[in-house]
This record gives structure tokens, sequence and C-alpha cells, in this order.
């Protein structure tokens, strides 16, 4: 079974300060990894996913397979990063049917301090 | 911009009532989520579709709820009788393909009394 875990509910940083939001998971297989965020008021939506090694507003997230973590940076906090992130992980391309589906950390909310 | 879309937004209701949130995916996608989203658990998958065939409901409770895709523009996730425990907003999200992008709808923020 599928696992991820977000060990913080609540994170606060000062503006200007490096953010990281933890994110581990339990896979046996080849997963692939993404990041969330709800914005308030505002719909869940993707901010990345690691097989597009992409930086979308200035976070990165690697992969670290050896830790089974996927843990998200920032290395200066906006106050416009306050929202909920929820980590996610899904089966990878070799899986099965079951590869649709998205299992779900429980979320960490950042809150960024002007 | 193709935005998923959830109706209703907000439902009460009383406990023992029939319950029917709606759920019109982004034209062309062609897997349709449902997820519940309470603040113990987080966001918890209840069933999906691809195709609008049902793929996996193993997270929803059978003898209560019901997901069905009546065509390509409509999902609906029912539920009867509805009890205060199934409190909770419930979100729909679409993607195209295994690995896509899901898109969220706003969801629906259900209150059983």
């Amino acid at each position: 079974a599928q696992r991820v875990t977000q060990p913080e509910k609540l994170l606060s940083v000062f503006k200007g300060a490096p953010v990281e939001l933890k994110c581990n998971y339990s896979y046996s297989g080849s997963p692939e990894l993404f990041w969330y965020v709800q914005y308030s008021r505002q719909r869940l939506q993707l901010l990345l996913r690691h097989i597009s090694r992409e930086s979308i507003k200035g976070f990165t997230a690697d992969l670290n397979k050896g830790e089974t973590s996927f843990h998200l940076k920032k290395p200066f906090a906006q106050e416009e990063d306050s929202a909920m992130y929820y980590c996610a992980l899904s089966p990878g391309q070799y899986s099965g049917a079951g590869s649709y589906q998205l299992t779900f950390g429980k979320g960490t909310k950042l809150s960024v301090i002007p | 911009d193709a935005r998923v879309t959830q109706t209703p937004r907000h439902k009460v209701t009383e406990m023992g009532q029939e319950v029917t949130m709606r759920c019109q995916p982004i034209l062309g996608h062609n897997t349709v989520f449902w997820y519940r989203q309470t603040m113990m658990q987080g966001l918890e998958l209840l069933a999906y579709f691809r195709n609008r065939a049902p793929l996996d409901d193993s997270g929803m409770p059978k003898d209560r709820f019901s997901a069905e895709m009546p065509d390509a523009t409509l999902a609906t996730l029912k539920i009867q009788p509805s009890e205060p425990r199934d409190s909770a907003v419930y979100f729909c999200a679409s993607g195209w393909g295994r690995w896509d992008t899901q898109y969220f709808g706003p969801g629906t923020r259900l209150t059983v009394l």
C-alpha cells in the first residue's frame, strides 16, 4: 500500500527566510510525486511534479529515493506563499490500472509572517 | 480557461436525506476523480472513472455512497441516507491519460445536521 506523510501540520516562517516542507512516502515501486497547493478560497492546483524537474514560483523539490522523500523548498519565502500544501504520490508508469490514482498527504499549512 | 465545475458549492441537509453532488469535468478529459477532504483524514480518494467506466471505488462506503458518470460531461456522487459523519468538502478532479495533472473543482461543502 502506498502512503504519504507530511509530518508538519503547520509551518510558520518569516518573509525572506528559507522554507522546507517535508514529505516522505512509502511505496514499493517507482512512484511519481507531486506537490499541490491550495491558496485561501481557491481550488487545489498542481504546483510541480518531480518528472518535470522544474521550478515553479521559486519552489523546487527533489525526489530522494534512498530516503523516500520529496521535500519542497524555496530559498526566500514570500507572503503570497501562505497556503495549504499537499504532497501526493501516483504509482509509476509501469504500474497497472491503479496508477491513475493520487494518494495525498494530510497537508502542511504554510504561514509566512511579514 | 477551462475549469472543472461542481454544484452545489454548499449544501446543508438533515441526517437521513439524500444528497447529490454534480461535477462537470473539463471537456476532453477522460479521467474523473472524487475526493473527500476532512480535517482529520485530509484528502481521501473515493472513486475514479476512466472513459466513464468506474475503475476503483474502494474508498467509498458502498452501503450509502454511489458514483456514476451518465455521460462524458457529468459525474455524480450520491449519498443516501446521509449521516453527520459525511460532513466534509467533496472535490471532483479530471485529467487526461494516466499521468496527466489532475485539475480540481472548487468543491462542495456538505454539512449534515
